[in-house]
């Protein structure tokens, strides 16, 4: 079945470090492709997303690029700041009408100044 | 409603009794989705409403669990016979469905988060 596969947490980094959280999936046919915070208190937002093949997600700063040969969605920033501690969830939708999210585990990132 | 809102935000309950958890969608919105985030299974899907297509069941866990969407806007899910393992954060999300995956996105609501005693 379909699965998603994150980089576990927690991960602890400086404020202006370079942040990667790796996400792979597996999947049949061709699938969207999301990653989801929840920051302290907050419900479940949409980060950003990809559609296809090759289609590079972005939002604040962040960046993710969908990557069917690897069936990667790695999850990027340049310099994180201290409010971009949250718990980041990457997430894979299948068929167009089969509508539900399957989710990774979830990796809590905390920035310290 | 701005978003997708959900009641209560908070429930104790004692092992054995029956639960209702609400949610209203944003106003519009044709698709309701139910997951359950807990500690040790993370985010999972439970239920799935499509306009007045039979919902997709696959993800309740047991028998227990059933939800209704009534005039295809308010949602109920209900927990029967409640047990320790159902503590968890009840999330709800709504979307609308067409023909364009651009308005495929799904919105979460605050969650309702459940404990049994």
């Amino acid at each position: 079945g379909d699965s998603v596969t994150q980089m576990e947490g927690p991960v602890t980094l400086s404020e202006e470090a370079f942040l990667t959280i790796n996400c792979t999936y597996t999947a049949t046919g061709y699938p969207s492709l999301f990653w989801y915070v929840q920051y302290p208190g907050e419900g479940l937002q949409l980060l950003l997303k990809a559609t296809k093949a090759d289609d590079k997600g972005s939002n604040k700063g962040f960046e993710a690029t969908y990557r069917k040969e690897t069936t990667s969605f790695h999850l990027e920033k340049g310099s994180v700041q201290v409010s971009d501690s949250a718990v980041y969830f990457c997430a894979l939708r299948t068929n167009f009408g089969n509508e539900k999210l399957t989710f990774g585990t979830g990796t809590r990132l905390t920035i310290i100044p | 409603g701005a978003g997708v809102s959900q009641s209560p935000s908070n429930k104790v309950t004692e092992k054995g009794k029956d639960v209702e958890l609400r949610c209203d969608p944003i106003s519009g919105h044709t698709a309701l989705y139910w997951y359950r985030q807990s500690l040790g299974q993370g985010l999972e899907f439970l239920i799935y409403f499509q306009g007045n297509s039979a919902p997709d069941k696959s993800g309740l866990p047991s028998d227990r669990f059933s939800a209704e969407r009534t005039g295809g806007s308010v949602s109920t899910l209900t927990i029967q016979r409640t047990q320790q393992e159902d503590s968890a954060v009840y999330l709800c999300a709504s979307s609308i469905i067409g023909l364009a995956v651009q308005t495929d996105t799904q919105y979460f609501g605050p969650g309702t988060r459940l404990t049994v005693l």
